[in-house]
């Protein structure tokens, strides 16, 4: 099957500093990757679709500005959480779907972000 | 994209007793799909359908779309403690592939 990983799992980081989370998919190219928030016991908060080669899409309410990704080839995504505040720990996690059409969705294990 | 509505929030069942979740939309669905998100981990894919009136079935997992294709229903019988996890329901419609999930429902199995 599809796999997808994502970089790093947990990272902790003082407020103010920025940290960069990594999606790729390792066995298909990802014409499009999600990028979601979780809080605890909570659904998935989709944040922006990322398209290859194009400027993400965010959803209403996601500071693009906060939440800067991209997507510079087929198989990698990024999110940069700038400026960091205890506000924005939480679990991130990217999805990769192999083309355009709605196909299953490819997780992966997510990000813990912990900002103290 | 539009909400579903899926119920129940949370369910707690004995080991070897059954469990339903329900996925319910105002407006028709092109498809639904249904994941499982163990505790600590990532949501994984478990089915898709398309069909109206379509039935699935993975072992002791039955996944139901209605006629109308507006709720979705997905039943475990004879729950086991690897069961344990949080079960959403995701579409996409009107031709737009941006995913939307129900809020998710947690089975919790007491042994």
């Amino acid at each position: 099957g599809a796999v997808v990983s994502q970089h790093p799992s947990r990272v902790i980081c003082k407020s103010g500093t920025s940290v960069k989370i990594e999606c790729r998919s390792l066995d298909f190219q990802a014409t499009t990757m999600f990028w979601y928030r979780q809080f605890p016991k909570k659904s998935l908060m989709l944040m922006a679709t990322s398209n290859e080669g194009s400027k993400a899409t965010y959803e209403q309410g996601v500071e693009k500005d906060k939440f800067l990704i991209n997507h510079a080839s087929l198989t990698l995504s990024t999110l940069t959480v700038t400026s960091a505040h205890p506000e924005d720990s939480s679990f991130y996690i990217c999805s990769a779907t192999p083309g355009q059409a709605y196909n299953e969705q490819f997780f992966g294990p997510g990000t813990r972000l912990t900002v103290l | 994209g539009q909400q579903v509505m899926q119920i129940p929030q949370y369910q707690h069942v004995q080991e070897g007793e059954d469990f339903t979740t329900y996925c319910n939309s105002s407006t028709t669905l092109s498809n639904i799909q249904w994941y499982k998100q163990r505790p600590g981990g990532h949501p994984v894919f478990l089915i898709q359908l398309v069909k109206s009136g379509e039935v699935k079935k993975q072992k002791r997992l039955t996944f139901q779309f209605g006629e109308a294709k507006k709720n979705s229903s997905l039943h475990i019988t004879a729950t086991q403690t690897t069961d344990v996890g949080t079960y959403f329901c995701a579409h996409a419609s009107g031709g737009s592939y941006i995913p939307t999930f129900g809020r998710g429902t947690s089975l919790i199995v007491h042994p």
